[in-house]
């Protein structure tokens, strides 16, 4: 059992908008900005999207944007793109003892 | 541009002692704020973090694997090399290492991860 909590399957349709969630505790999400999303694809070692609650790195879309309210972490993809379909993860900091958590990971489809 | 990469063997036996090496270019360990974390997926599941290390030696452990995990860092090879003792079936995972930092940008993130490396635990 992963220590965030994410729905295990998301769909959407070609240029819609979808939301992740991410619920955690005060001890994680809750009590730090250091949520981070991961994209990754069948096969492939998990991307960089989303850090520090809403920052992109450099070369990520601006369809991808994050927020956080209390101890739930959400990320949002706008004008779905059949390249966003894969699965995604949410981490957090944790404190200095359980440092970093992640998320159960949640299938993004595009329809 | 950072790149890192994953290395040992692909099989262990259950009861076995895991050793991999991670070999990591475009940046240095002895560099202020910067870490290497390793993290493992197994097959269909989710990524779980097991371990990290620090530019000053500090080492962080998922607690529920603490007991079994050791890591370790050679600045001048470039390397960060961990071992998990007493393998068992379900440790069967890819494993990833990655850059990560608490200072700059991004932070106290995973920002650039090694492709990863499966290991199958089996007699």
């Amino acid at each position: 059992q992963s220590a965030l909590t994410q729905p295990p399957s998301a769909s959407g349709s070609l240029g819609q908008s979808i939301t992740i969630s991410c619920t955690g505790t005060s001890s994680d999400v809750g009590g730090y900005n250091y949520v981070s999303w991961y994209q990754q694809h069948p096969g492939k070692a998990p991307k960089l999207i989303i850090y520090e609650v809403t920052k992109r790195p450099s070369g990520v879309p601006d369809r991808f944007s994050g927020s956080k309210s209390g101890n739930t972490a959400s990320l949002t993809v706008s004008g779905l793109q059949a390249e966003d379909e894969g699965d995604y993860y949410c981490s957090s900091y944790a404190g200095s003892n359980n440092f970093v958590v992640f998320g159960g990971g949640t299938k993004l489809t595009v329809l | 541009q950072i790149t890192l990469k994953e290395s040992g063997p692909t099989l262990v036996k259950p009861t076995q002692t895991l050793t991999l090496t991670c070999t990591f270019s475009g940046f240095s360990l002895s560099t202020s704020g910067v870490g290497v974390g390793w993290i493992r997926q197994p097959p269909g599941k989710a990524l779980e973090w097991f371990a990290l290390i620090y530019w000053d030696d500090d080492k962080r452990y998922n607690p529920s694997l603490k007991s079994r995990l050791t890591i370790t860092k050679v600045t001048s090879k470039n390397q960060v090399v961990f071992t998990m003792t007493n393998m068992d079936p379900v440790d069967t995972a890819t494993y990833y290492c990655a850059h990560f930092s608490i200072v700059g940008d991004p932070t106290y993130a995973f920002d650039i991860w090694g492709p990863g490396t499966m290991v199958t635990v089996s007699s």
